[in-house]
């Protein structure tokens, strides 16, 4: 399985800034996603980041809210901009090695908490 | 609309007892159910189910998946304090984004 490290695991920010985290796989991963988990809430799928091309949005999610990069196939990042106090969450960065095998594997998340 | 429904919501056993987590699901061109276990930020890998009527296996935890009844089982034997977590359960289907679709989760808490 891969190994994914996220950067940074929390952090605490004013209102109306914006974040970058950072998600590093240790292998070459041919998709890379992020999802976020609210507070008692379940993991909802934000968008899949395409590498070398803009990443694909779910419903409710746009770019110019939570801009994403991938550069190459081990590294994206997801930026959350104009932060409210309702972006306060874990993001989770997640890896898929090979499209005949299903198994997503999880980096650490980042707890954000916006005041 | 794609969904994945867990039940129970949350389960309080004791030590030694053995649990069944529940897990329905109603996925387009569905492929795989994967489980995992998350108990601070990450969610763990548990299994990954394809064929029905096939039971993973790890240690005390065990799965099957029902494609006839859209759901699937995860056991956990001999419960211990450290299973204690939420148990995630999400439906994948085919296509190119491979996008899981997660259920709310079972939150199980073992007692001493």
């Amino acid at each position: 399985s891969a190994v994914i490290s996220q950067k940074p695991s929390r952090d605490i920010c004013q209102r109306g800034t914006s974040l970058t985290i950072q998600c590093q796989v240790d292998s070459q991963v041919t998709m890379m996603f992020w999802y976020r988990q609210q507070p008692g809430q379940s993991l909802t799928l934000i968008a899949t980041a395409n590498q070398g091309s803009e990443a694909t949005y779910e419903s409710g999610f746009v770019i110019d809210k939570f801009p994403i990069s991938r550069p190459n196939l081990t590294f994206s990042t997801l930026t959350v901009s104009n932060m409210s106090p309702e972006d306060s969450s874990i993001y989770l960065c997640s890896a898929q090695g090979h499209p005949l095998y299903n198994e997503q594997f999880f980096g650490p998340g980042t707890r954000l908490t916006v005041l | 609309e794609d969904k994945v429904v867990q039940s129970p919501l949350s389960l309080v056993v004791h030590e030694g007892d053995t649990v069944t987590l529940n897990c329905s699901y109603e996925v387009t061109n569905f492929r795989s159910l994967l489980w995992y276990k998350q108990e601070k930020k990450a969610p763990t890998f548990l299994f990954m189910l394809t064929s029905s009527g096939i039971e993973k296996k790890s240690g005390r935890l065990s799965s099957i998946l029902d494609k006839k009844e859209l759901s699937s089982i995860l056991n956990i034997t001999a419960t211990q304090t450290g299973d204690s977590a939420i148990y995630l359960c999400g439906g994948l289907g085919s296509g190119a984004t491979n996008k899981l679709i997660f259920g709310t989760g079972t939150l199980l808490a073992v007692q001493p």
